[in-house]
């Protein structure tokens, strides 16, 4: 199993261009997260989804939009990059919410910086 | 607001000892409260999961207390070891909240 993968790891946008970021998951799992990470920040929640077909807003939801058409993959987007943008963007995924089953797989991340 | 505070500054310590890293959170009672592990370059890896009812928990060099009544969550590694360096992060659940993570170096 790969786990979860994210697509690209890097990418450099001019500020005002857009694109796309993909997030793939093989475990079958039902929850999917993106989180951005700053320095000093932590991670904060963008958006996720509880299941195919639905999105839910996070903590930082602004300026992102996401699409969950297949249960696998997750997409995060960037209509109109903005240099407050430029961050690492981690994808993750849980089976459930429910405690027992509820670690986060997370990718390796992608590192976006807006100019 | 939620805000959930974990030392910014580093800890340093010697192979061998015990490290002590520490999570602090307000105006909120989680359910449960998670410990990860990020190493530079890579995502977060989960190592536990301790809930409310629970006062302490193990998994071989780790161990986890949450203290609901201090909000107080600590994470030990006994027996530190070089290969532990990296940075530890709590997480609040069944809101998404992540602390922002200590940087623990273990000298050999």
């Amino acid at each position: 199993n790969a786990g979860v993968t994210q697509t690209p790891k890097f990418r450099v946008l001019k500020t005002g261009q857009s694109m796309t970021l993909l997030c793939a998951q093989d475990m079958n799992h039902e929850y999917m997260y993106w989180y951005r990470q700053d320095p000093g920040m932590g991670l904060r929640l963008i958006h996720y989804s509880v299941g195919e077909g639905t999105t839910a807003k996070g903590e930082v939801p602004d300026g992102y939009n996401v699409s969950r058409l297949k249960k696998q993959n997750f997409l995060l987007g960037l209509e109109s990059a903005a240099p407050s943008q430029t961050s690492v963007y981690f994808c993750a995924s849980s089976y459930s919410e429910l405690v027992s089953t509820d670690t986060q797989y997370f990718g390796p991340g992608t590192r976006l910086t807006v100019l | 607001s939620q805000k959930i505070e974990q030392n910014s500054e580093a800890l340093n310590i010697q192979e061998g000892k015990t490290a002590t890293l520490t999570c602090n959170y307000t105006n909120y009672s989680p359910a449960y409260l998670q410990w990860y592990r990020q190493d530079p370059g890579r995502g977060p890896v989960f190592l536990l999961l301790i809930r409310e009812n629970e006062k302490e928990k193990r998994k071989e060099r780790l161990k986890v207390t949450f203290d609901t009544t201090l909000k107080q969550s600590l994470f030990h590694i006994t027996a530190s070891q070089p290969a532990d360096s990296a940075t530890y992060l709590c997480a609040l659940r069944n809101k998404f909240y992540f602390g922002s993570g200590t940087k623990l170096n273990v000298k050999p």
